[in-house]
């Protein structure tokens, strides 16, 4: 199964740590697209990626959140000094390209709760 | 901005029977590709359905279908036969490009 992989699976962290989620990619895919979905809610757009480049990043807060893809290994995000309102599920998505018909698959999420 | 509504936040149907999820959107756009997910409680996003805008045919996959009503920026999936292994969070899903936008989601329970 060559899909889209993300670990951890889950994650804890308390107030104040830093929070790494890593995606790597279907094979192939050079897009990565990264979103939140907090409970009982769809799943909110915040950052997307190509190699060694942030495409756009209008719904990733502008302070303590980051991403990169860079050119060896996979995407991360990274959320640093976590507060309680970070927990969610966060998911990871990649595409063969934007245009056309193609379409996004997601990993499995990564559940991140702050203590 | 494009947005997705998704009005039913729960459906329940029967098992073997069928049940429609509605979706509207709003955009500006002609040209834009829609998407219905499937969430079970594992969480996994599993792709349903896809539709292309300048496409009037109504995609079909197996079970699955959509009424796709593009004046109306409607778009709706019926399950046929409805199986326990149905049973999920399903998202309604509209891409332009790089920018994806998902509806809030309908809880579908399936009852034996």
């Amino acid at each position: 199964n060559a899909g889209v992989m993300q670990n951890p699976r889950h994650l804890v962290r308390r107030r104040g740590q830093e929070a790494r989620l890593r995606c790597s990619p279907v094979k192939g895919h050079s897009h990565v697209y990264w979103y939140r979905q907090l409970p009982e809610e769809g799943l909110k757009f915040m950052v997307y990626l190509q190699k060694e480049n942030i495409i756009d990043e209008s719904g990733m807060p502008k302070e303590r959140f980051s991403a990169e893809f860079p050119k060896e290994g996979p995407s991360i995000l990274r959320i640093q000094q976590v507060v309680r309102g970070d927990s969610a599920a966060y998911f990871c998505a990649s595409s063969q390209s934007t245009g056309g018909p193609d379409t996004q698959y997601f990993g499995p999420g990564t559940r991140l709760t702050v203590l | 901005a494009q947005t997705v509504t998704q009005s039913q936040p729960e459906m329940s149907v029967q098992e073997a029977e069928t049940v429609t999820l509605s979706c509207t959107y709003d955009t500006s756009e002609s040209d834009y590709y829609l998407f219905w997910y499937k969430q079970p409680p594992s969480r996994q996003m599993i792709l349903v359905i896809r539709q292309e805008a300048y496409k009037q045919q109504n995609a079909t996959e197996n079970r699955f279908s959509v009424n796709f009503q593009k004046a109306a920026k409607s778009f709706s999936l019926k399950i046929s036969d409805s199986q326990l292994g149905d049973a999920a969070m399903y998202f309604c899903a509209y891409r332009r490009n790089n920018d994806m936008r998902f509806g809030a989601g309908t809880r579908l329970t399936v009852k034996p």
